[in-house]
């Protein structure tokens, strides 16, 4: 089975960076993406990882190590906005996608 | 383009009774998957259909079905409904052709069962 794990809560203030970590067990990968969801919404896309390393979008970026089974979304410059639960969900061998619980991000002014 | 497009988007069911959700992809997009969210189990993915056949299946008892049609719209069925399938559900829908299988979310179905 698929096993993604990342934390539940996080708080910050506003203008702070925070860092989401997601570890995954899958029987394979074909790639990892993050979503942002905000309460009473679809999911949104935020990024897309199969190679290793870091990818930045704005005052997003995302980081892929294949070989620890492991990922992170960084958050800079934080806004209001930017509360909201962001999901980690990783495409295994079968090209199914399997979602983390969610990691919910709570910014504070 | 018109994004992913899900009706009814608030239902309210009894127990026992059974549900048809509908959902309407973006233009050209051949997959669509389904995915039931709850806030103790996060998203779990129901199924997938591409071109009319199901390619993937998540762990979900049978009572839980879907088709696709020929222009790619989807439909999601649940029989003999029970509590626990209150939820919220959400349809994704993808070129579904690619390893990059970016997906697009509808804005989803809140289901209740009383």
């Amino acid at each position: 089975g698929q096993n993604i794990d990342q934390p539940t809560e996080m708080t910050a203030t506003e203008g702070a960076i925070v860092q989401i970590n997601c570890t995954y067990q899958t029987s394979g990968f074909n790639g990892l993406f993050w979503y942002q969801q905000h309460a009473g919404e679809a999911p949104t896309f935020l990024s897309y990882n199969v190679l290793d390393g870091l990818e930045e979008k704005g005052r997003f970026s995302s980081f892929l190590s294949r070989s620890k089974g492991y990922s992170y979304l960084l958050l800079k410059e934080l806004q209001m906005k930017d509360s909201a639960s962001y999901l980690c969900a990783v495409i295994s061998n079968d090209y199914k996608l399997s979602f983390g619980a969610g990691t919910t991000v709570t910014v504070r002014a | 383009k018109a994004g992913v497009t899900q009706t009814p988007r608030y239902l309210i069911k009894t127990r026992g009774q059974q549900v048809t959700l509908s959902c309407s992809p973006i233009s050209g997009h051949r997959s669509v998957s389904w995915y039931q969210q709850t806030p103790g189990q996060g998203l779990q993915f129901l199924f997938e259909y591409f071109s009319e056949t199901q390619r993937n299946k998540g762990n979900f008892p049978g009572r839980f079905s879907g088709r696709q049609f020929s222009n790619s719209r989807s439909e999601m069925n649940v029989s003999t409904l029970e509590l626990g399938d209150s939820a919220l559900y959400l349809c994704a829908s993808s070129s579904g052709t690619e390893a990059y299988n970016e997906q697009f979310f509808g804005p989803g179905t809140r289901l209740t069962v009383l």
